[in-house]
């Protein structure tokens, strides 16, 4: 299993550009999530899904739009990108909690990161 | 909202001692799980510990083991004999149980640096 993929591994927009990061898992993980990490900070939920066709915001969604067509690929899609977006962006997966009624949390995986720098 | 403070922003040991690494958080809930994650130069983000709160009973895994102290809402990391490939930034994260969907609410991290 190669895990969480993430591409590309860098990258440098102009101001106003507009890219897609990519990110893909082979763990068969119903749940997938973006997270930007800004210079000396922890990681801040951009957006989740819980399954193909379902997305959801979390705690900085402004500036970002994503899509999951499929339970392999969760794409962030920047449109306008602005130098407050310079950050390493990292993807995760995890599975459904155990159904087993033992308690034990699901683990998030995390993919290599991109790190964006807009200027 | 959780909030997850983490307040020493680098910390320093020799190598085959012991260092403790501080976590608080804040939240009404009373079921939820607590993670370290450890993020190494190369970046990729490493489970180290979790611990579920409903369990009093504190977690280890080898030489990794933590102190949750539920009434006080603390979660420390404790690295016994620590390794040249121990140095990192070191993240305490939460998330709630019931439907939260496994999201994670991160501390601001503490670098770790593993002196020979």
């Amino acid at each position: 299993n190669a895990g969480v993929t993430q591409t590309p591994k860098f990258r440098i927009l102009k101001i106003g550009q507009s890219m897609t990061l990519q990110c893909t898992q082979d763990m068969n993980h119903n749940y997938m999530y973006w997270y930007r990490q800004d210079p000396g900070m922890g990681l801040k939920l951009i957006y989740y899904s819980v399954g193909a066709g379902i997305t959801d915001k979390g705690e900085v969604p402004n500036g970002y739009n994503v899509s999951r067509s499929t339970t392999e690929d969760f794409p962030l899609r920047l449109e306008l990108a602005a130098p407050s977006q310079t950050s390493v962006y990292f993807c995760a997966s995890s599975s459904l909690p155990s159904l087993s009624g033992d308690g034990r949390p699901e683990t998030q995986y995390f993919g290599p990161g991109t790190r964006l720098l807009v200027l | 909202a959780q909030t997850v403070t983490q307040s020493q922003p680098e910390m320093s040991v020799q190598e085959a001692e012991t260092v403790t690494l501080s976590c608080t958080y804040d939240t009404s809930e009373n079921n939820y799980y607590l993670f370290w994650y450890k993020q190494p130069p190369s970046r990729q983000m490493i489970l180290v510990i979790r611990q579920e709160a409903y369990k009093q009973q504190n977690a280890t895994e080898n030489r990794f083991s933590v102190n949750f102290q539920k009434a006080a809402k603390s979660f420390s990391l404790k690295i016994s004999d620590s390794q040249l490939g121990d140095t990192a930034m070191y993240f305490c994260a939460f998330r709630t149980g019931g439907t939260s969907y496994g999201k994670l609410t991160f501390g601001q991290g503490t670098i770790l640096t593993v002196h020979p």
